[in-house]
């Protein structure tokens, strides 16, 4: 079965507003990383954050971890229809990488 | 730069058929994977490696081998296809410090088996 659970499973907002997507997991990781997907391309990543790190910034995104709930949040803050993607949570453990099943995100113009 | 280029980007196989997918990158990672996708199921991590000579099995193995004779290149061989192989195929690699880490993912290989 997939380590990651991705939710909601589909999000619909307007641009300028702020996006929150939320992944939890099952076992023990090493990292935890988010991708993004535009329809019918590979992967890229966004940000990996550690299993000792509580939160970390890159830019418009902010990634939360909690080991002890087993839970990430990716918060894509001031959106743009550029955005609109496919968002998928990645957990490691020992080389292991197994992604979760995504949340669909549409930024409206 | 190439970065990671997996062939062909699309193939049509009958069932019963046998057919290589072909994985190069550049960046000299030691981590290469395969991942498949299929609608509503995200990706599911089919073999992976850590280095020339060492592959292991992931969440979904079954009908498919690999093998790592250089850094390079990381094949995906499909020995009988089957309908239930139909999906996008995806090709990653990255750097490996004691954990994996940033992935970079090939452009996909749709394969359809009939």
């Amino acid at each position: 079965s997939q380590q990651g659970e991705e939710d909601p499973q589909a999000l619909s907002i307007q641009e300028g507003e702020n996006a929150t997507m939320n992944c939890s997991y099952k076992t023990s990781i090493n990292n935890l990383q988010w991708y993004r997907q535009n329809s019918g391309r590979g992967l890229v990543h966004l940000i990996l954050i550690r299993s000792n790190e509580r939160e970390k910034h890159s830019g418009r995104l902010r990634v939360t971890l909690d080991t002890s709930k087993k839970s990430s949040s990716l918060l894509i803050t001031a959106s743009r229809a550029a955005d609109t993607a496919s968002y998928f949570c990645a957990t490691d453990f020992n080389n292991d990488m197994r992604f979760g099943a995504g949340t669909r995100l549409t930024v409206k113009p | 730069n190439a970065g990671v280029t997996q062939t062909p980007k699309f193939q049509v196989l009958k069932t019963g058929q046998s057919m290589t997918l072909q994985c190069a990158q550049d960046m000299n990672h030691e981590y290469m994977s395969w991942y498949r996708q299929d609608p509503g199921m995200g990706l599911r991590l089919i073999h992976y490696s850590v280095g020339a000579g060492i592959t292991d099995q992931g969440e979904v193995p079954n009908g498919y081998n690999v093998s790592r004779s250089t850094t390079e290149d990381f094949p995906l061989r499909l020995l009988s296809a089957a309908p239930s192989q139909t999906s996008v195929y995806f090709c990653a690699s990255s750097f490996l410090a004691g954990e994996a880490g940033e992935l970079f993912f090939g452009e996909g290989s749709r394969l359809t088996v009939l």
